[in-house]
């Protein structure tokens, strides 16, 4: 079965950076668009962004280029989320979740079929 | 810029009985919509895609509805465990996700 694991739960100073990690199984790594989409507390949902598995090639939504990177390893089937520059506003439950589509079909489509626990990053001074 | 209203906020609904959501979109979304219900302390969980298609493993009492600009989530018989927060979600350009309605038992 699909499953999609993240890393646990970080507190980070103002001004610093987090890393964020999502180990895949059940599926082809390499298949599917990774996705990364954050909550913050008692709000909604906001995407930030997706990698390509297979060619790392990466797209970010505007609000967050210049200080986020998604990189991935394909020897352990794992995606990664990097934030920079962190505020208290940044704040959040950070979620991987996987596209719908596999890349061979089309895509990435942005329908989010399996998602990761979620990672809680606090940012305070 | 697509904006994404969902009403209303909360929804007081008691066992058994339909719950109606709505989602509108500010320009036309075409039928690139999706919904997601999503528990206290867990992930989102994909309903429905293409305004009306149940995702794999959802209940038949789940339906979706709409296409342009209005779109209606409805569960025709709520059971204990459908009381959450819903998400439309439109994916006709850059993703962007309504602020939720909340489902709670009357």
């Amino acid at each position: 079965q699909v499953q999609l694991v993240q890393s646990g739960a970080e507190v980070k100073k103002p001004g610093a950076s987090v890393k964020v990690s999502c180990k895949a199984s059940g599926y082809t790594f390499t298949g599917y668009y990774m996705h990364w989409v954050r909550q913050a507390p008692g709000q909604g949902l906001e995407w930030m962004g997706w990698i390509n598995p297979n060619s790392g090639g990466t797209n970010y939504a505007q609000k967050f280029q210049g200080r986020v990177t998604m990189t991935r390893d394909t020897s352990i089937s794992t995606a990664y989320m990097e934030l920079s520059r962190l505020r208290s506003d940044d704040t959040a439950v950070y979620y991987c979740a996987r596209d719908s589509v596999p890349i061979a079909v089309a895509g990435p489509l942005i329908i989010f079929d399996y998602w990761g626990q979620g990672t809680l990053v606090t940012v305070s001074s | 810029e697509i904006v994404m209203t969902q009403s209303p906020a909360t929804l007081s609904v008691s066992p058994g009985e339909r719950a109606t959501l709505s989602c509108r979109a500010s320009q036309s979304v075409s039928s690139n919509l999706a919904w997601y219900q999503q528990k206290p302390g867990q992930a989102p969980r994909l309903l429905i895609y293409g305004a009306s298609t149940r995702a794999t493993g959802i209940p038949a009492r789940f339906s979706g509805s709409g296409s342009g600009t209005e779109f209606t989530l409805t569960i025709s018989s709520l059971q204990s465990e459908d009381f959450a927060v819903y998400y439309c979600q439109q994916y006709n350009n850059w993703p962007l996700f309504g602020q939720g309605t909340r489902l709670e038992i009357k």
